[in-house]
């Protein structure tokens, strides 16, 4: 079984400043990493994916995230925040094949002040 | 976006009462899963189905059943609802293991209030 570790559940910072928002997981096997975006009273968006490959992934609006394999993390990053970018972030985990399960953090929720 | 309606978007209902929560898709994807979420906890699985027929229980399944009778549709019913499950249900579909991508989408969401 997979879990995912959001450690912060509140994360300000101040416009133009960088920011990072951690994610840790857990699980046996390999998996599939993601982080979505939702803003208010909406449904999720997709911001970036780890599949394999290159452990650096850029997604939509200036975001990317780094697998870290020996740390079980996948830290998502903006090295300059917009206020549109308040919203809350959710990390992901899904097994590499079987079951398909996408478990998710407890959210962390940006706010970017100005 | 990828076509996915859930219905209805928002409903208030009386304890003890059955509610059913209607997901259709239009991209034919294999996967489809109900999440509930709430303050606290994220997004939560209540259950997923793999194809037609196929379903499995996921993290808070309690209390809830679905159906898959068409590749389309995925039914979630609460077959006697209770406040605990008021919340916001997302339904999400994923072409997992199909080799097109293993991304999830998400529908817009169903707003429901057990009184």
């Amino acid at each position: 079984a997979q879990s995912v570790t959001q450690l912060d559940s509140q994360v300000p910072v101040f416009e133009e400043a960088p920011v990072e928002l951690r994610c840790n997981y857990s699980s046996s096997v390999s998996v599939y990493l993601f982080w979505y975006v939702q803003y208010p009273n909406q449904g999720l968006q997709l911001l970036l994916k780890y599949l394999s490959g290159s452990t650096l992934v850029k997604g939509i609006n200036g975001f990317e995230a780094e697998f870290n394999k020996s740390q079980t993390s996948f830290h998502l990053r903006k090295p300059s925040v917009h206020i549109s970018d308040t919203a809350e972030y959710f990390c992901a985990v899904s097994d590499r094949s079987g079951t398909y399960k996408y478990i998710f953090g407890t959210g962390t929720r940006l706010k970017v002040l100005a | 976006d990828a076509g996915i309606t859930q219905s209805p978007r928002h409903k208030v209902t009386e304890t003890g009462t059955p509610v059913t929560l209607r997901c259709h898709q239009t991209e034919n994807h294999r996967y489809m899963y109900w999440y509930r979420q709430d303050p606290g906890h994220g997004l939560r699985l209540i259950h997923y189905s793999y194809g037609v027929k196929d379903t499995d229980k996921g993290e808070v399944s309690d209390g809830y059943s679905v159906s898959r009778s068409k590749t389309e549709d995925f039914l979630l019913t609460l077959e006697s609802a209770t406040s605990s499950q008021t919340s916001v249900y997302f339904c999400a579909i994923s072409a997992a293991g199909t080799g097109s991508g293993n991304t999830i989408y998400f529908g817009e969401g169903s707003w429901l209030t057990v009184v």
